[in-house]
């Protein structure tokens, strides 16, 4: 039962546009959101996350929205860099209880 | 501190074998996750340790399976009989563990190849 979903696999976007990234929960009880971002050969490194109690969470030129009405979460880069070009995770769970559920990744790639 | 180590990095084994991985946290998290992450698939929580505590197992750790913290420090991974099924990344991370939001540091994982 995958209860975060990225469906898609990857994303391609110029240096300096926007890049978004989609992930979806079925799990109505998860209140805890995060984004990881993989470069190969590494394991992940944390990025951003979010409450249930808010709808968006800012550091720099990272942006987490959460739709909780949609179960639907989103991370924006801007402006995006080359060295940005990585596997994103997003990554649910419910507070305090430990167990962290995974989505499947998207590779993002950004041009020069 | 150098972050979160694995070892080792990778291990190529033959079917029927055992095999043990270690994780070593950094020094003050309390915390102690193992994950199994397979080619186009996010992370799979598999257990979870709270200082020395074992406090919970995914039913995707069969009786195979066995995740040992001593004195709450390092902690090893055990697959007996292993599988070609068995065969994926294994991620180890650590949190403080002052409560459920913690962040997690990933270790680089251990690549299991089963032949």
């Amino acid at each position: 039962d995958q209860q975060v979903k990225q469906n898609s696999p990857s994303l391609s976007v110029q240096e300096g546009r926007i890049s978004i990234l989609n992930c979806d929960y079925t799990n109505s009880m998860f209140d805890y959101f995060l984004w990881y971002k993989k470069y190969p050969a590494e394991g992940p490194t944390f990025l951003i996350s979010i409450s249930s109690i808010k709808d968006k969470n800012e550091d720099g030129r990272f942006t987490v929205f959460l739709n909780k009405s949609a179960k639907h979460l989103s991370l924006h880069i801007v402006p995006s860099q080359p060295g940005d070009s990585a596997v994103y995770f997003c990554a649910s769970t419910v507070y305090n209880f430990n167990k962290f559920y995974f989505g499947s990744g998207t590779k993002l790639n950004v041009k020069p | 501190d150098t972050g979160v180590s694995q070892n080792p990095r990778h291990k190529i084994t033959k079917r029927g074998q055992n095999v043990t991985f270690r994780c070593d946290p950094i020094s003050e998290h309390n915390r102690l996750y193992w994950y199994r992450q397979t080619l186009g698939q996010g992370p799979e929580f598999l257990t979870y340790f709270q200082n020395e505590a074992q406090l919970e197992k995914s039913r995707l750790l069969s009786d195979r399976f066995s995740a040992e913290r001593p004195k709450g420090s390092f902690s090893t991974l055990e697959i007996q009989r292993t599988e070609q099924g068995d065969s994926a990344m294994y991620l180890c991370a650590s949190s403080l563990g002052f409560d459920g939001t913690d962040t997690q540091y990933f270790g680089p994982g251990t690549r299991l190849t089963v032949l």
